[in-house]
């Protein structure tokens, strides 16, 4: 069962680069979601989708694009990296709905903007 | 501003100790509440999604409990053992696609 798959692991950029993270989650969820997290914070929320086509802002957006073209993939992209951005990044996804649907998380991606 | 504290923020433990840690949340505006289990350099993994006043969850020796009308959740090990040595994070609910993650308690339990 591969879950939710997250690529790159780790990656170093350098200050003005831009790069996509990968997400792919083979469970047919609706809800797709990236979060990022920084030491003595919680996850917090950057995009999320419902579904294909349907994406939207969540707590920390800025300097961040997404995408939801299938039920499948939701990437995420960097558009000029900053310092700021140096965090680890999980890429999430649950079926949608109100009730209490688990999460299911990638194993996170570590990256560094010098 | 919707916020989410989990205490301690960490703890240390002996073998075989029994221990629990608390998670507070809004009591308004209440879905569910998730439990989850974070190893370092890994993906948290679920261990419970709480929906009800009241609602009580086992899992080997893990339970936990909830109460959405003062709202805290406790999350409880029984007989702790090294594996167990893990963060443990609890998300609030909030909306159809809204959770509030805490920022987690880190168990160290120790041999």
């Amino acid at each position: 069962n591969a879950g939710v798959t997250q690529t790159p692991k780790f990656q170093v950029l350098k200050t003005g680069q831009s790069m996509t993270l990968q997400c792919a989650q083979d469970m047919n969820h609706e809800y797709m979601s990236w979060y990022r997290q920084d030491p003595g914070m919680g996850l917090r929320l950057i995009h999320y989708s419902v579904g294909a086509g349907i994406t939207d802002q969540g707590e920390v957006p800025n300097g961040y694009n997404v995408s939801r073209s299938t039920t499948e993939d939701f990437p995420l992209r960097l558009l000029s990296a900053a310092p700021s951005q140096t965090s680890v990044y999980f890429c999430a996804s649950s079926y949608a709905g109100p009730d209490g649907n688990t999460i299911y998380f990638g194993e996170g991606s570590w990256l560094t903007v010098v | 501003i919707l916020n989410v504290e989990q205490s301690p923020q960490s703890l240390h433990v002996q073998e075989g100790d029994s221990t629990n840690f608390t998670c507070s949340f809004p009591s308004s505006n209440f879905y569910a509440l998730h439990w989850y289990r974070w190893e370092t350099a890994k993906s948290p993994e679920a261990l419970f999604v709480m929906t009800l006043n009241g609602d009580e969850k086992k899992k080997g020796r893990i339970s936990a409990t909830l109460n959405t009308k003062e709202g805290y959740s406790y999350l409880y090990i029984k007989g702790s053992q090294p594996e167990d040595s893990a963060t443990y994070l609890c998300a609030f609910k909030t909306g159809t696609y809204k959770y509030i993650f805490g920022t987690g308690t880190r168990l160290k339990v120790l041999a």
